[in-house]
């Protein structure tokens, strides 16, 4: 069965610094998505990024980018000059499509509070 | 743009009422999802929908229903609250997407349901 782990219940950074995230997966499936997730207090989760496993290259979007290791099975999140409005929980997610019928289904970690101190 | 929409925001029960958790998107979307988070924990798949008509369980679909009558909405039934159901509970849609067509893919979700049964 496919799992997603987060080790880290809990970061700190300060205001302009960088962070990382931690995520590893568990499959033997090869073609996968894999995404990171914020939820701020309001509740609302927010696409950070996303990896299709075929690409080799790490995805980035501006402050925020991945180091995907396909082997290792780890995909973790690295967040370039902190801001405190990035103070959230963030949750890894993978996606695997089942089978040739167009259904998938997205297995999420238990997330990681991030901290962004002034 | 609506995207997801997810009434009401907050609801307490008594055990042993029911309720219907509603959900609408306006996307088209072929697939809809219900998670529950408990605090400290990820999402876990209640049930979910690949299309009008057709629904499938997910990892923790006991104590719950839902249908899929048309596109745009996946309501979540309740029949019989139990204290193990208080939780916050999201729904989420996404187009159907393979490797050649899903640039865009990702999970929408709606805001939330903060839920608890006394």
């Amino acid at each position: 069965a496919q799992t997603v782990t987060q080790s880290q219940p809990e970061m700190s950074v300060q205001e302009a610094e960088t962070v990382t995230l931690s995520c590893t997966y568990d499959t033997s499936e090869s073609d996968y998505y894999l995404f990171w997730y914020k939820q701020p207090p309001s509740r609302q989760m927010i696409l950070v990024i996303r990896q299709e496993a075929y690409k080799q290259q790490n995805a980035t979007e501006n402050r925020f980018s991945v180091n995907f290791q396909k082997a290792a099975k780890s995909f973790s999140l690295k967040i370039s000059d902190s801001q405190l409005g990035d103070a959230a929980m963030y949750f890894c997610a993978y996606r695997r499509m089942l089978g040739t019928s167009g259904t998938y289904k997205y297995i999420f970690g238990t997330g990681t509070r991030l901290k962004v101190l002034a | 743009n609506a995207g997801v929409t997810q009434t009401p925001k907050f609801r307490i029960l008594k055990i042993g009422q029911s309720m219907t958790l509603q959900c609408a998107q306006d996307m088209n979307h072929n697939y809809m999802y219900w998670y529950r988070q408990d605090p400290g924990m990820g999402l876990k798949l209640i049930y979910y929908s690949v299309g009008a008509g057709i629904t499938d369980k997910g990892e923790v679909p006991n104590g719950y229903n839902v249908s899929r009558s048309t596109t745009e909405d996946f309501p979540l039934r309740l029949e019989l609250a139990a204290p193990s159901q208080t939780s916050v509970y999201f729904c989420a849609s996404s187009r159907r997407g393979d490797r050649g067509g899903s640039t865009n893919e990702k999970l929408f979700f709606g805001s939330g349901t903060q839920l608890s049964v006394l």
